[in-house]
């Protein structure tokens, strides 16, 4: 039973337009979120994180959303580059424990 | 600056073969972990460490084991590996200053198992 989905596995925008990248949750013990981003034949690296305290943080072109009540948050990318496409996970944790990852979704930002 | 680094990056085994998994972080991080990536399985914790000396059992820990003998080294081992053992591991560090848990990766060990 999968704790953190991306019912999305993929995802296609034009350049210069809004990328909304969407993530559920099921474990409500669950307090920091992260997204990291893949490229081919790279290691995840990390991208942006929320705490549970806050419903949205902000870096550059980067926001997360996080709503406690739906369990569920977001990643917009504003505007989309071509070199924001990647496979982008979510991940959370709950204290004491290990992260979840979900599976990941792929976007693809066409020029 | 290297970061995390993990050898082989590619390796083909028949069905019983063993082989072990390197990986080096220079980040003198406490924390280092080993997970795969399976197609619509996300990223799934096998081992991982807290410290020099110390292992322990993640999601999906049957099949490897692990061990942490200097600080800045953590191997992932196959006894007898098998064909499910097929996917792309990857090996993480992580200083854990307060409960946030941000890794660091290494680029990946793709695993074929025939």
């Amino acid at each position: 039973d999968q704790q953190v989905k991306q019912n999305s596995p993929s995802l296609s925008v034009q350049e210069g337009r809004i990328s909304i990248l969407n993530c559920d949750y099921t474990n409500s013990m669950f307090d920091y979120f992260l997204w990291y981003k893949k490229y081919p034949a790279e290691g995840p690296t990390f991208l942006i994180s929320i705490s549970s305290i806050k419903d949205k943080n902000e870096d550059g072109r980067f926001t997360v959303f996080l709503n406690k009540s739906a369990k569920h948050l977001s990643l917009h990318i504003v505007p989309s580059q071509p070199g924001d496409s990647a496979v982008y996970f979510c991940a959370a944790s709950a204290p004491g424990n290990k992260l979840v990852f979900g599976a990941g979704t792929i976007l693809r930002v066409k020029s | 600056n290297a970061g995390v680094t993990q050898t082989p990056k590619f390796r083909v085994l028949k069905t019983g073969q063993s082989m072990t998994l390197l990986c080096a972080q220079d980040m003198n991080h406490e924390y280092m972990y080993w997970y795969r990536q399976d197609p619509g399985m996300g990223l799934r914790l096998i081992h991982y460490s807290v410290g020099e000396g110390t292992t322990a059992k993640g999601e999906v820990p049957d099949g490897y084991n692990v061990s942490r003998l200097k600080k800045q080294n953590f191997l992932l081992g196959l006894e007898s590996a098998a064909p499910s053992q097929t996917s792309v591991y990857f090996c993480a560090s992580s200083d854990r200053t307060g409960d946030n848990e941000k890794l660091f990766f290494g680029s990946g060990t793709q695993l074929s198992v025939l």
